[in-house]
């Protein structure tokens, strides 16, 4: 299977700021897909990165707060912009691979704290 | 819209038994996959079994089994011979077939093990 690996692991940031997170995939992978898990929570789908065009984002995400790039099929970044002490979450990369792309495998997750 | 309920925030077992999570779902849909995951604290999100919804025979993966009831819109997670390594909170996810890729997740149950 496919390894994932996230950047940063953890963060501490200001209010404000921005973050951007990057997701690599050791193999060409058609689907990748950000998620946000708020501390206690369960995970809730941001949107899906598309190669080549603009993500597809889920009810309750803008891009303006959530741009994400997807250069090519091994790569995605997310940026956390303007950041307020809400976003702190732990931020999530997934694939879907296989024959029939119909099981998705995580990263290792960014632990965000906003203060 | 599908929804995914684990009505067990918290379970707990002796090392070497077996325990039962439970998970329901609500769906009009009759093309899905439904998944358990687990993750451990502080660690990466993990698939431990998958089932897909046009099959009858339970998903068995080593010591992790599932009873999928698929009139009843029922999914649970077995764990026999249950071992520390289990403890970590483990979460019920629902995906529609075809392409939507989205993942819907149940707020999870923690799961303790006792030596």
């Amino acid at each position: 299977s496919a390894v994932i690996s996230q950047k940063p692991s953890r963060d501490i940031c200001q209010r404000g700021t921005s973050l951007t997170i990057q997701c690599q995939v050791d193999s060409q992978v058609t689907m990748m897909f950000w998620y946000r898990q708020q501390p206690g929570q369960s995970l809730t789908l941001i949107a899906t990165a598309n190669q080549g065009s603009e993500a597809t984002y889920e009810s309750g995400f803008v891009i303006d707060k959530f741009p994400i790039s997807r250069p090519n099929l091994t790569f995605s970044t997310l940026t956390v912009s303007n950041m307020s002490p809400e976003d702190s979450s732990i931020y999530l990369c997934s694939l879907a691979t296989g024959t029939t792309r119909d099981t998705q495998y995580f990263g290792p997750g960014t632990r965000l704290t906003v203060l | 819209a599908q929804t995914v309920t684990q009505s067990q925030p918290e379970m707990s077992v002796q090392e070497a038994e077996t325990v039962t999570l439970s998970c329901t779902y609500d769906t009009s849909e009759s093309d899905y996959y439904l998944f358990w995951y687990k993750q451990p604290p502080s660690r990466q999100m993990i698939l431990v079994i998958r089932q897909e919804a046009y099959k009858q025979q339970n998903a068995t993966e080593n010591r992790f089994s599932v009873n999928f009831q698929k009139a009843a819109k029922s999914f649970s997670l077995k764990i026999s011979d249950s071992q520390l390594g289990d403890a970590a909170m483990y979460f019920c996810a629902y995906r529609s077939g075809g392409s939507n890729y989205k993942l819907t997740f149940g707020k999870g149950t923690l799961l303790t093990v006792n030596p």
